[in-house]
């Protein structure tokens, strides 16, 4: 069967850097897509990954190593608005895309 | 309108009734898709549309249809709903269905209970 993994929760300090976490065991693989979703709002992208290696963006980062079937968002500088669930989800051989529960990301002052 | 719209916002249904959700997309996109969210499970794909007039099955497609007559428009319907369908219902849609880079935009959600 196809499976995504993220932690359930995590909790960070404002300014600081948390790195989530996602491994996947998919048929076929398309490319690794990272969305944020606050709670009660629809999911927005992030980031996308198809080539091993590390893509930056501004303060967000994503990480994907094929051959392991693992990526990770690095999020640096949190900020209060940083609280959200962060999603990760991969395309499979039929380009449809397959999800993670998600993780709850909680800021602390 | 602007992206996609989803209608209603929320609605209280009562188990037997027969219900449609909308979802419009103003952005020309090819690939239209209806997903569901439930508390501690990922997005669940129930139906999709690839490209107007065509549409196929998801994950979890029973007690669900759908219709695709035209580019913009992408209702889902719940023939006869039961309780195990309250969940949130997003709406998405991406500029193609398949190639490397089909980044999927997302409609504001239906909350749906069902009684």
């Amino acid at each position: 069967g196809q499976n995504i993994d993220q932690p359930t929760e995590m909790t960070a300090t404002e300014g600081a850097i948390v790195q989530i976490n996602c491994t996947y065991q998919t048929s076929g693989f398309n490319g690794l897509f990272w969305y944020q979703q606050h709670a009660g709002e629809a999911p927005t992208f992030l980031s996308y990954n198809v080539l091993d290696g590390l893509e930056e963006k501004g303060r967000f980062s994503s990480f994907l190593s094929r051959s392991k079937g693992y990526s990770y968002l690095l999020l640096k500088e949190l900020q209060m608005k940083d609280s959200a669930s962060y999603l990760c989800a991969v395309s499979d051989s039929n380009y449809q895309l397959i999800w993670g529960a998600g993780t709850k990301l909680i800021i602390k002052p | 309108i602007a992206g996609i719209t989803q209608a209603p916002t929320s609605q209280i249904l009562a188990a037997g009734r027969r219900m449609t959700l909308r979802c419009t997309q103003d952005m020309r996109h090819n690939a239209m898709y209806w997903y569901r969210q439930d508390l501690g499970l990922g997005l669940r794909l129930i139906h999709y549309s690839n490209t107007a007039g065509t549409t196929g099955k998801g994950e979890v497609p029973d007690g669900y249809s759908v219709s695709r007559a035209n580019t913009d428009d992408f209702p889902l319907t719940l023939a006869s709903a039961v309780p195990s369908q309250t969940s949130v219902y997003f709406c998405a849609s991406s500029p193609s269905p398949t190639g490397a880079y089909n980044e999927q935009f997302f409609g504001p959600g239906t909350r749906l209970t069902v009684l």
